[in-house]
């Protein structure tokens, strides 16, 4: 399988606990990003990574949330000590390099539901 | 701050009628825009974008999209709906220059009636 690859696909944590979720994007994608959904709702952006650089963070990413890009490989993002208002889909995409607005290739999301 | 507005939340049509989505977008400069779906179960597709050039944009599945600058609107439309066309439709944007971001619209669920 050649695309976007997200795990796990379901986490129910309880409120106050830790979750650390993986994207694995395109192997020759350079960009990365994450996205929140809630029902109802489009996804909403929350950070973006150019290889290793966080280039771009929102401000809907608290200082509760924070991600990583190591090697400009995988991905990571933690939400640590979680709130019920955090349960939602995460979703992580993936772009190539190459002109602006190249689009992005989106993975099956991480459901988190906070308990 | 810029926004992504679709018309309809939820849209119900019988097979072999036209759909007609709208969006609409708020930011003054070069964008790029997009129309993804995420069918039940799966994950969001792109089913097409809008760079520059011809304003009328075809795209996978017999879509279409017309950019309109002048009314800021990028709306889908397709003649003839199938009942394998019930899904999520988002409409988003990303902005020409600098960041890479990509707004999305709230999303519209169609349902096709067979």
């Amino acid at each position: 399988d050649t695309g976007v690859s997200q795990d796990p696909r379901h986490k129910i944590t309880k409120r106050g606990q830790n979750v650390t979720f993986r994207c694995d994007p395109i192997s020759e994608h350079n960009r990365l990003y994450w996205y929140r959904q809630t029902l109802g709702q489009g996804p909403e952006f929350l950070t973006y990574f150019q290889n290793e650089a966080q280039l771009e963070k929102s401000r809907l990413l608290s200082d509760r949330f924070s991600a990583e890009r190591p090697k400009g490989s995988f991905s990571t993002l933690e939400i640590q000590r979680t709130e019920q208002g955090d349960s939602a889909m995460y979703l992580c995409a993936s772009s190539s390099p190459g002109r602006v607005g190249t689009e992005a290739f989106f993975g099956q999301g991480t459901r988190l539901t906070v308990v | 701050a810029q926004s992504v507005s679709q018309h309809n939340h939820h849209v119900i049509l019988s097979e072999a009628a036209s759909l007609e989505l709208g969006c609409n977008y708020s930011y003054g400069g070069t964008v790029n825009l997009f129309w993804y779906v995420q069918y039940p179960g799966q994950h969001l597709q792109l089913l097409l974008k809008y760079f520059s050039g011809d304003p009328l944009v075809k795209g996978i599945k017999g879509f279409e999209a017309e950019f309109i600058k002048s009314k800021f609107s990028f709306n889908l439309r397709k003649p003839s709906v199938q009942w394998s066309d019930t899904a999520e439709y988002f409409c988003a944007v990303s902005l020409g220059t600098g960041g890479f971001k990509t707004i999305f619209g709230a999303g519209t669920r169609l349902f096709v009636k067979a």
